[in-house]
């Protein structure tokens, strides 16, 4: 069966720090896989999707980035961290030509 | 641009009292609208997927149906562990928007014993 991992689970970090979180799959191959931000009183918002190795898209421009550097692996990145940057990320995944996406734990942010 | 409404934003219900989740779209051709339940700090944990109007699916105490403009969740003799935020989500078709979810922003179900 399929798994997701998401790390760190929790982190707090200064302004202006740097960010990465690292979401990896498993039991699948080739996955469409998606970042999303949950801000408090908002609904799960998209940020990046991938369709495979070094393939992504965004769809909400800001200070962060996102790379796929193996087929399972998806890395949300920051070079400078903003207080507005806080939130719970989750990563999800689906198999290529189905909709269902299955979501990871998801890693709680806070940017003081 | 793709809308979802969910009401209530919270619902607090007995145990055994039945009720049901509202979630509203607007899409521009719908190809399939999801509901998750989540738990607080956790991530969503995928329910259903339906696909067209008339469209009905059920998991043990739930029941989602789908009409043109809106979906419910139907809770059936709900027990405390039900309690969680419901979360409503559209996918529209084609072009880039193909594997794109738009969410609501979830009602918060409460089951007391």
């Amino acid at each position: 069966s399929q798994t997701i991992h998401q790390w760190p689970a929790t982190l707090v970090q200064p302004v202006g720090s740097p960010l990465s979180l690292e979401c990896t799959v498993e039991g699948t191959s080739n996955p469409n896989l998606y970042w999303y931000r949950q801000a408090a009183g908002r609904g799960l918002q998209l940020l990046f999707y991938s369709v495979g190795i070094g393939q992504i898209s965004s769809e909400v421009p800001q200070n962060l980035s996102a790379s796929r550097p193996q087929d399972r692996q998806f890395i949300l990145s920051s070079k400078k961290l903003l207080l507005s940057d806080s939130g719970f990320y989750l990563c999800a995944w689906s198999n290529r030509g189905t909709d269902t996406q299955y979501f990871g734990p998801g890693t709680r942010l806070t940017v003081l | 641009e793709d809308q979802v409404t969910q009401s209530p934003e919270a619902l607090r219900l007995q145990e055994g009292e039945s009720s049901s989740l509202n979630c509203s779209y607007t899409v521009s051709g719908l190809r399939g609208l999801f509901w998750y339940r989540q738990d607080p700090g956790k991530g969503p944990e995928f329910l259903f997927t339906l696909y067209s109007a008339g469209e009905e699916k059920e998991k043990e105490r739930l029941k989602a149906t789908l009409t043109k403009k809106e979906s419910f969740l139907h809770i059936t003799a709900p027990k405390p562990e039900d309690s969680a935020t419901y979360l409503c989500a559209v996918q529209a078709r084609g072009g880039g928007s193909n594997y794109k979810l738009t969410f609501g922003k979830g009602t918060l179900l409460t089951v007391n014993p």
